[in-house]
């Protein structure tokens, strides 16, 4: 079946560090990649996203690219701030029988201090 | 436009007693899903329907989970009896049919169980 595997956390930076949250997935055909951010106290949000090979998704300051030949969907951010702390899940959408079935990540939580 | 919207939000109930969740997804929005969250994990799909057909659920512990959607809008999760390892999150998301191939999902707020 399909999965998806992220480092794990907590992680810990100081403000204005670069941010790099590794994300690879094991998945039949072309899955759509995604990264949704849980803010403390809040229900998940999309972050950003990619449908295809080579595809770089951006929101906010963080960008992540679909890189099919090593089948990771690495989060990054160049300088992240307090208000980035969060938890951060990978995740991916599969065509299966018709249908497109969704497959989440255990989760990265972020902790940045000033 | 109007998030997906969850009720209750709390829940505390002792094991063996039942428990049902409620879940109204975006307006328009064909596919419905409920995902269990435990705490420190990734969100586990429990089921997913497509209009009011169910399209998996194969992780639904289907000897006390059960899950309708009728008329294709809202839908209701229910545990019956619940168990101590049921306490989690449980997340109600929706996604529209005109992205296919994508499938972004717009998640509720959820409902934090506790069985004691």
């Amino acid at each position: 079946g399909n999965s998806v595997t992220q480092m794990e956390g907590p992680v810990t930076l100081s403000e204005e560090a670069f941010l790099t949250i590794n994300c690879t997935y094991t998945a039949t055909g072309y899955p759509s990649l995604f990264w949704y951010v849980q803010y403390p106290g809040e229900g998940l949000q999309l972050l950003l996203k990619a449908t295809k090979a080579d595809d770089k998704g951006s929101n906010k300051g963080f960008e992540a690219t679909y890189r099919k030949e090593t089948t990771s969907f690495h989060l990054e951010k160049g300088s992240v701030q307090v208000s980035d702390s969060a938890v951060y899940f990978c995740a991916l959408t599969s065509a299966s029988g018709g249908s497109y079935i969704p497959t989440f990540g255990r989760g990265t939580s972020l902790i940045v201090h000033p | 436009e109007a998030g997906v919207a969850q009720s209750p939000r709390y829940k505390i109930i002792e094991k063996r007693q039942s428990v049902a969740f409620w879940c109204n997804p975006i307006s328009g929005h064909a596919t419905l899903y409920w995902y269990q969250q435990i705490l420190g994990q990734g969100p586990k799909l429990l089921i997913q329907f497509q209009n009011n057909g169910v399209v998996d659920d194969s992780q639904l512990p289907k000897d006390r989970f059960s899950a309708e959607r009728l008329k294709g809008v809202d839908s209701t999760l229910k545990i019956q009896p619940a168990k101590l390892e049921d306490s989690a999150v449980y997340l109600c998301a929706s996604s529209s049919d005109r992205d296919r191939g994508l499938h972004e999902q717009y998640f509720g707020p959820g409902t934090r169980l506790t069985v004691t």
